[in-house]
């Protein structure tokens, strides 16, 4: 149980265009998403929580006009990475907390590899 | 206050050996310590964790190692395999709700066939 099924899980765009990356909660009702980001042979850095039909809390340095997040129902979240530059490519890492879930903990997604060119 | 320090960056064991990795924390209000393992591409899944009310736990190869007094906990891996290598996460956690996790830096272990 506790699956969180992360998509897509590598995806490639142009500089200048939007991409969504969507994170579902398959048995159990995600009242609190986290989005990460990973950069190579580092640790996980939290870019935002969001609750369900609340607005995301984001961390300090982490712009929420480009990193919009929408947790809009108990098993779905989307991050979109708006205007997206080479910088922003990166490991994008979703992370579901919610009821019921054994043991506690947070289930993550598998990830997604974003790359732009 | 939010730290979890996480030691060594990189380990390498021979098949059959021990791994073990160190992670030592400054918030005496976190009370939930698990233990992440990630393979390359993947998210971290996670792999055995352990409250401050008991001083060890165990799941098959795998053993946390808790000291409360020092503040700090370890991951013991038993008979490593080459399919363990991986890089492994600690992390705290306060038991509230939304409460976020806080990571060490990661150690990546390499087992030699």
């Amino acid at each position: 149980g506790a699956v969180v099924s992360q998509h897509p899980s590598r995806v490639i765009c142009k500089s200048g265009t939007s991409v969504k990356i969507e994170c579902r909660s398959l048995d159990f009702q995600a009242t609190t998403m986290f989005w990460y980001r990973q950069f190579p042979k580092q640790s996980l850095m939290l870019m935002a929580t969001s609750n369900e039909g609340s607005k995301a809390t984001y961390e300090q340095g982490v712009e929420k006009d480009k990193f919009l997040i929408n947790h809009a129902s108990l098993t779905l979240s989307t991050l979109t990475v708006t205007s997206a530059h080479p910088e922003d490519s990166s490991f994008y890492i979703c992370s579901a907390m919610g009821t019921p879930q054994r043991p506690y903990g947070y289930t993550f997604g598998s990830g997604t590899r974003l790359t732009v060119v | 206050q939010q730290q979890v320090k996480q030691s060594p960056q990189s380990l390498i064991v021979q098949k059959g050996g021990i791994s073990i990795i160190n992670c030592a924390y400054e918030n005496t209000a976190f009370d939930y310590f698990p233990w992440y393992q990630q393979f390359p591409g993947k998210g971290p899944a996670l792999l055995i964790a352990i409250r401050p009310d008991v001083s060890e736990k165990k799941e098959g190869r795998f053993t946390i190692s808790f000291n409360k007094s020092a503040k700090q906990f370890s991951l013991h891996i038993m008979d490593s395999q080459p399919g363990d290598s991986a890089t492994y996460f600690c992390a705290a956690l306060k038991e509230t709700s939304g409460s976020r996790l806080t990571f060490g830096e990661g150690t990546q272990l390499t087992v030699n066939p």
